[in-house]
């Protein structure tokens, strides 16, 4: 199993363009996560989804948008890239919310520079 | 979402035994303690969970009192491998233990 898969690992926007990074799991987890940490900081929450077809607002979602159409997929778009966007993206996925010790599997991060 | 508090960082040598503290004064009947570890350029990785009184697994140990407005994580006998940020998280069940990170505690461990 790959686990939590991010694609790209790294990509560099000029101010304004658009993108979407895209995070795949083969565990098949209800719950996702799309975080950003920037340096030295903590992860902070942008997006979540409980599962397929539902999308919810986290911490920081403004500037972002989120789409969940397969299940094992997590797509994080921006439409208009900011230099304050820059930073390390992670995705992480979780199994339900029920089931206690529900810890979640994150990707290795996208590293993503707006100029 | 409950706040932690946890200190920035700690220092500590090979084959120590470190502690590391969280203070959650406004933790929720269903909430959970949740620690996570990450290296530089990886993501968070769970170390281990609680709800009360201790749990162990083989890596570490969580100490939670009764009140459990605290949390202490426990790591025997730290290598320089465990050298990173230590996250401790509140949360419940809600959003699959949707929670705050927070900016976590350096741990540097010296040879």
């Amino acid at each position: 199993n790959a686990g939590v898969t991010q694609t790209p690992k790294f990509r560099v926007l000029k101010t304004g363009q658009s993108m979407t990074l895209l995070c795949a799991q083969d565990m098949n987890h209800e719950y996702m996560y799309w975080y950003r940490q920037d340096p030295g900081m903590g992860l902070r929450l942008i997006h979540y989804s409980v599962g397929e077809g539902t999308t919810a607002k986290g911490e920081v979602p403004d500037g972002y948008n989120v789409s969940r159409l397969k299940k094992q997929n997590f797509l994080l778009g921006l439409e208009s890239a900011a230099p304050s966007q820059t930073s390390v993206y992670f995705c992480a996925s979780s199994y339900d919310g029920v089931t206690v010790h529900n810890e979640q599997f994150f990707g290795p991060g996208t590293r993503l520079t707006v100029l | 979402l409950a706040k932690t508090t946890q200190p920035i960082s700690m220092d500590s040598y090979e084959g120590q035994e470190v502690n590391i503290t969280c203070s959650h004064n406004n933790i929720a009947t269903n909430d959970y303690i949740t620690w996570y570890q990450q290296f530089p350029s990886q993501g968070p990785r769970f170390i281990i969970q609680g709800y009360k009184t201790k749990v162990t697994n083989e890596v570490a140990s969580l100490f939670i009192p009764a009140d459990r407005k605290s949390s202490t994580l426990s790591l025997p006998r730290v290598s320089l491998s465990d050298t990173a940020v230590y996250y401790c998280l509140v949360g419940d069940r809600t959003g699959g233990f949707k929670t705050i990170f927070g900016a976590g505690t350096r741990l540097f461990v010296k040879a």
